[in-house]
């Protein structure tokens, strides 16, 4: 399985971004696909996933109401956007493939074997 | 949240050394759900391991993991000069998944 996403973006405080993540080698039904993101000098951070054969998605309550996870079966994608963006949100944004998503006791296990290349995005006036 | 710590920030050392890598985590993680990852600048990171100590495919079998409950280690017997990078461990066990803060390994 291989995953590649979409190029650098460089938007203004307020606006939204889009990045698309594509997946190849195998369905994106048979997998489920997160998204972390690494601020300049900082460390990792999970911010949501998605789970396209139920179309059940998971987010971290610090991004509820600002990003939504999308999936497109036809095309083997996956889109995350984020709105309302501030400087802050400027950083590495990486999809990542599940290699067993496991639900125990409601609980979601995200941990990911396979990454994207990564996303830079930029927020600046 | 579930909050991991590493240990130490920095680790210097010369290849062919030990390195040894701490995670504590606020409370027990639950189950076996901890997972360690290799991150080198301008790369994605590499999952080295899951469930505590079983080492992901292709990773040689100098990289081991080990602990329980609040404790966790990430064991490298002989560095390599690819070792060298930032790691980190992350449990997914408890939502949110939670990542510790990186141990940079650099070259003494």
């Amino acid at each position: 399985i291989h995953l590649v996403q979409s190029g650098a973006e460089v938007k203004k405080p307020g606006s939204s971004v889009r990045v698309s993540c594509t997946v190849s080698g195998d369905t994106l039904s048979s997998n489920a696909i997160g998204w972390v993101r690494q601020a300049p000098g900082e460390g990792l951070e999970w911010m949501g996933g998605i789970i396209p054969l139920f179309d059940a998605k998971d987010y971290a309550q610090k991004y509820k109401g600002r990003v939504t996870l999308r999936a497109d079966e036809s095309t083997g994608t996956v889109y995350m956007d984020l709105s309302s963006l501030k400087s802050e949100d400027t950083a590495v944004y990486y999809c990542a493939r599940v290699p067993d998503l496991v639900r125990d006791s409601g609980v979601y296990g995200w941990y990911f074997d396979q990454w994207g290349q990564g996303t830079l995005v930029t927020v600046s006036s | 949240e579930l909050v991991l710590t590493q240990s130490p920030g920095t680790l210097s050392l010369s290849p062919g050394e030990r390195a040894t890598l701490s995670c504590r985590a606020s409370q027990s993680v639950p189950s076996t759900y901890l997972a360690w990852y290799q991150h080198k600048p301008g790369q994605a990171p590499r999952l080295l391991i899951n469930g505590v100590s079983s080492r992901a495919t292709g990773i040689p079998d100098r990289f081991s993991g080990s602990g329980s409950g609040r404790d966790f280690t990430l064991t490298i017997s002989r560095l390599e000069p690819e070792d060298f990078a930032v790691y980190y461990c992350q449990q997914y066990g408890s939502s949110p998944p939670t990542f510790g803060q990186g141990t940079k390994v650099e070259i003494k």
